[in-house]
């Protein structure tokens, strides 16, 4: 069964250090998503990306991130200068169709700033 | 904005036993759709469950049911026949029709003994 992949499973950067969040969505897929989940609280919405544009973003996205979809089979979620309070685990999901609304997630980055 | 809450932040039930989990939200849109996420040890997020707003039946998945009541916007899940592999966070989460962001609850840790 296609699954959304993600790369690494564990990230460890120093504060400041830009960190580059690595999906492979499932191929047949349109619509792609960034959620992070602070350790212990719930999972918080980051940003949508459809037909290579942001179609949706949240307060959490401010300028320090920033996503893009490379090529055909990658999507990127970067941090450009990371904080103390950015250590989450970082999903990744993928729609088919949008009008399904049935997100399949990754395994999630788990990100520590140290 | 729409709200989901879920007030029960753990659950226990015996192996072979039936548990309900409940949610609630808060919207004032007429279309949207309703899920059920698992979240393992692992904490990759599994789709459980989705409901339509907009179908009456409740949505049904071999041991896993959900009692959707629009008007009291409750959304409950319940697992039947519980098994030890069902023991893990499960979250409730929300999309209105016009939008791309989930929208999730805190969670229930749900634990099964044997």
């Amino acid at each position: 069964e296609p699954e959304v992949t993600q790369t690494p499973s564990h990230q460890v950067t120093q504060m400041g250090q830009e960190v580059i969040l690595r999906c492979v969505p499932i191929s047949n897929h349109l619509y792609f998503y960034w959620y992070r989940q602070i350790l212990g609280q719930k999972v918080e919405f980051l940003v949508s990306f459809y037909n290579n544009e942001i179609s949706e973003k949240s307060e959490i996205f401010d300028d320090q991130f920033s996503v893009e979809r490379p090529d055909g089979s990658n999507f990127t979620l970067k941090i450009r200068s990371t904080k103390l309070e950015d250590s989450a685990m970082y999903f990744c999901a993928s729609d088919g169709t949008g009008s399904m609304y049935e997100q399949y997630f990754g395994p999630g980055t788990r990100l520590t700033v140290t | 904005a729409q709200t989901v809450t879920q007030s029960q932040p753990e659950m226990s039930v015996q192996e072979a036993e039936t548990v309900t989990l409940s949610c609630t939200y808060d919207t004032s849109e007429s279309d949207y759709y309703l899920f059920w996420y698992k979240q393992p040890p692992s904490r990759q997020m599994i789709l459980v469950i989705r409901q339509e707003a907009y179908k009456q039946q409740n949505a049904t998945e071999n041991r896993f049911s959900v009692n959707f009541q629009k008007a009291a916007k409750s959304f409950s899940l319940k697992i039947s026949d519980s098994q030890l592999g069902d023991a893990a966070m499960y979250f409730c989460a929300y999309i209105g029709q016009a939008g791309t962001a989930l929208i999730f609850g805190k969670g229930t840790t749900l634990s099964v003994s044997s």
